[in-house]
């Protein structure tokens, strides 16, 4: 179902340091998976994508892993910078539909 | 990516008053498209389906009457919020649909006096 919450965690991180970000989604039936980051009063912006033939995909300075037995998503972003401070969404798309489920958001802010 | 756009970006209202937004494709043809309501440090929580030539899907507990959608082309689809409320003051995002992919507009802050 839908992810709801009253309030964003948040990852506070060094600059230059690198950065996990953690998703738990929902269905067990889905079979895309794509990362975004979202600025403050702006729509989301596409990081990564994976599939769910897959574990692991590699972008520049991002990785997204997929473990499918525990439901659970993460993106690593290498060598954080202040530009990458953001509130990041994981979004799952159900298999036989084009509909995403976002997932609840956790807020990066990077630290000088 | 493709290019998605909204207009107007910001809208404020009086409440009882109707609003449209517009979210247009600039660079392929989308049969679908998505409407998303966010509320303040919430996440994205999915409004309805628009499909080009038919009715929209709605979510569950989404009114269907109070949240117009038409999609009258392959490059348009429009959300008006019928007699608005403050309650449904919130920043409106749409996407287009490109198969598995989904492209989205940079929202409308919609602000309900």
């Amino acid at each position: 179902g839908e992810s709801v919450g009253l309030h964003l965690p948040t990852l506070s991180v060094q600059e230059g340091d690198n950065s996990i970000i953690n998703c738990a989604y929902s269905n067990s039936a889905s079979d895309y998976f794509i990362w975004y980051k979202q600025e403050s009063g702006k729509g989301p912006q596409f990081i990564i994508d994976i599939r769910s033939n897959m574990d692991k995909r590699q972008g520049q300075r991002v990785t997204v892993l997929l473990n499918k037995t525990v439901k659970h998503l993460s993106l690593q972003i290498a060598a954080t910078q202040p530009g990458d401070s953001a509130v990041y969404f994981c979004a799952e798309k159900v298999l036989g539909t084009y509909k995403y489920i976002f997932g609840t958001g956790t807020r990066l802010k990077v630290l000088a | 990516g493709a290019v998605v756009s909204q207009h107007p970006s910001r809208v404020i209202c009086k409440s009882g008053t109707s609003v449209k937004i517009e979210c247009r494709s600039l660079d392929f043809q989308a049969t679908t498209m998505f409407w998303y309501r966010q509320f303040p440090k919430q996440s994205l929580m999915l409004m309805a389906t628009s499909n080009e030539g038919s009715k929209a899907t709605y979510e569950q507990g989404v009114e269907k009457d109070k949240f117009l959608i038409n999609h009258a082309s392959l490059t348009l689809s429009t959300l008006t919020v019928t007699s608005a409320h403050p309650e449904d003051s919130s920043f409106y995002i749409c996407s287009a649909s490109g198969g598995d992919e989904q492209f989205f507009g940079p929202g409308t802050r919609l602000t309900v006096l």
